[in-house]
């Protein structure tokens, strides 16, 4: 159990085009969602996390309007990159919880490249 | 804040027991978890301790003492797919909720 999926796996976007990341529970219904950014030979790092129903929270340096996070129900959370820039460039990855006591599910990831 | 403190380079030789080990600062704690991840792919769970304690899953076991703010991830009978990054990683109190941070990851390299 505890399945998250995400979607799409990789994206090459031009500069300047949006995108958009989805995360879906598959067998949970997840109040929180949290999504990450990792790039290359680093940890994972907390962006923000999201709440259904609710804004999402951001961590200190994350721009909420380049960010932008929509939690619209129990089992989906999107990711929108807007205007995105090469430095954007990064491997995404969103995760679920089942519980505050669970540990987090992950989603496969999504490798963004922007030329 | 939240912070951990893990190695950043382990080797070991198949069949061999490794220990990593993290240490951590949190406000408010929830629990600790270690996640494996593989290159190019995404973090995996491995294994969570709320309470103290030994919680063994396999050849992978993890400890955890919340009065010594510590934990550990021990990996036996190492085989060569084991060569990957391990990460912990805390659950704190935010703000009228909780969030999970992770360690820097520790590097293992497993050798023939």
């Amino acid at each position: 159990g505890a399945v998250v999926s995400q979607h799409p796996s990789w994206v090459i976007c031009k500069s300047g085009t949006s995108v958009k990341i989805e995360c879906r529970s598959l067998d949970f219904q997840a109040t929180t969602m949290f999504w990450y950014r990792q790039f290359p030979k680093q940890s994972l790092m907390l962006m923000a996390t999201s709440n259904e129903g609710s804004k999402a929270t951001y961590e200190q340096g994350v721009e909420k309007d380049k960010f932008l996070i929509n939690h619209a129900s129990l089992t989906l959370s999107t990711l929108t990159v807007t205007s995105a820039h090469p430095e954007d460039s990064s491997f995404y990855i969103c995760s679920a919880l089942n519980g505050v006591y669970s540990p987090l599910h992950f989603g496969n990831g999504t490798r963004l490249t922007v030329t | 804040g939240q912070s951990l403190e893990q190695p950043s380079e382990v080797t070991a030789v198949e069949g061999a027991i490794v220990q990593i080990n993290c240490t951590y600062q949190t406000s408010g704690f929830y629990g600790l978890s270690w996640y494996q991840q593989h290159d190019g792919g995404a973090p995996t769970f491995l294994s969570y301790n709320a309470l103290d304690g030994l919680e063994e899953t396999g050849r992978f076991s993890s400890f955890l003492s919340r009065s010594d703010s510590y934990g550990y991830l021990l990996l036996q009978e190492l085989q060569m797919k084991d060569s990957a990054s391990y990460f912990c990683a805390v659950r704190g109190s935010l703000a009228g909720g909780f969030k999970t941070i992770f360690g820097a990851g520790t590097r293992l390299f497993v050798k023939a």
